[in-house]
């Protein structure tokens, strides 16, 4: 069974920092491509970022490039998320997410995980 | 940028047919997801590829995609199907999700 269990999450300044983890388990890890959603409070689901199976390929949405890295340790079966220079638009729940396969695009996000969330606050 | 556009609301009667619309500029030449997210839980996926259901989503769901305007149906629609729905597509290697579709079963 495929479980992905995110973590770090929590309470950060305007302008801080964050990094969420994702730990998979119930596949083969190396063989999929991760992708991170978030979810603002009583909003719709937005995608923020994409990565291959071996890390080669990322890609962002606009309203996070440049702040947020995403990477993966296949060794460690976890996906991250380095979140830079948050702001109130980037409290949310965020999921990960595994794909239907290793790479590109017209891949489907067939497992999530449960959500963490971060709350950008003074 | 890409834009999905999703009607915030469908009501449908228990045992009737629930049809919910996204629409896209040529969207019928990508392919289209649909994520079923209900109240507190994380988003489930029940049609990929237009048309195509995962293992264990029943068979009264239904997907189709042509012109500008994918559709998720769901046939003998039942109170447990009330939540929220997501369409999604890939557009140049960036993903894009409607604003999701509150389906209401009374």
């Amino acid at each position: 069974e495929v479980q992905l269990l995110e973590s770090g999450g929590g309470f950060v300044q305007p302008g801080g920092s964050l990094r969420l983890s994702c730990a998979a388990s119930g596949f083969i890890f190396s063989n999929y491509a991760m992708t991170w959603v978030r979810q603002a409070p009583e909003k719709g689901l937005e995608w923020v970022s994409f990565i291959s199976d071996n890390g080669a390929g990322t890609y962002y949405a606009d309203s996070v490039k440049g702040r947020f890295t995403i990477s993966r340790d296949n060794l460690k079966n976890t996906l991250y998320l380095q979140m830079n220079s948050l702001g109130a638009g980037d409290t949310a729940v965020y999921y990960c997410a595994k794909t239907s396969s290793g790479s590109g695009s017209d891949t489907w996000f067939d497992s999530w995980g449960q959500g963490t969330l971060v709350t950008v606050s003074s | 940028s890409y834009e999905l556009t999703q009607p915030p609301s469908v009501s449908v009667s228990p045992g009737q047919t629930a049809s919910i619309t996204c629409s896209g500029d040529k969207l019928g030449h990508k392919y289209a997801y649909w994520y079923q997210q209900k109240p507190g839980q994380s988003p489930v996926l029940v049609i990929h590829r237009d048309s195509r259901r995962p293992s264990g989503i029943p068979e009264r769901f239904s997907g189709s995609n042509s012109g500008n305007t994918a559709t998720l149906t769901i046939s003998g629609t039942q109170a447990l199907d009330e939540a929220d729905y997501y369409c999604q597509a890939w557009d140049s290697n960036i993903v894009v999700f409607g604003g999701g579709t509150k389906l209401t079963v009374l």
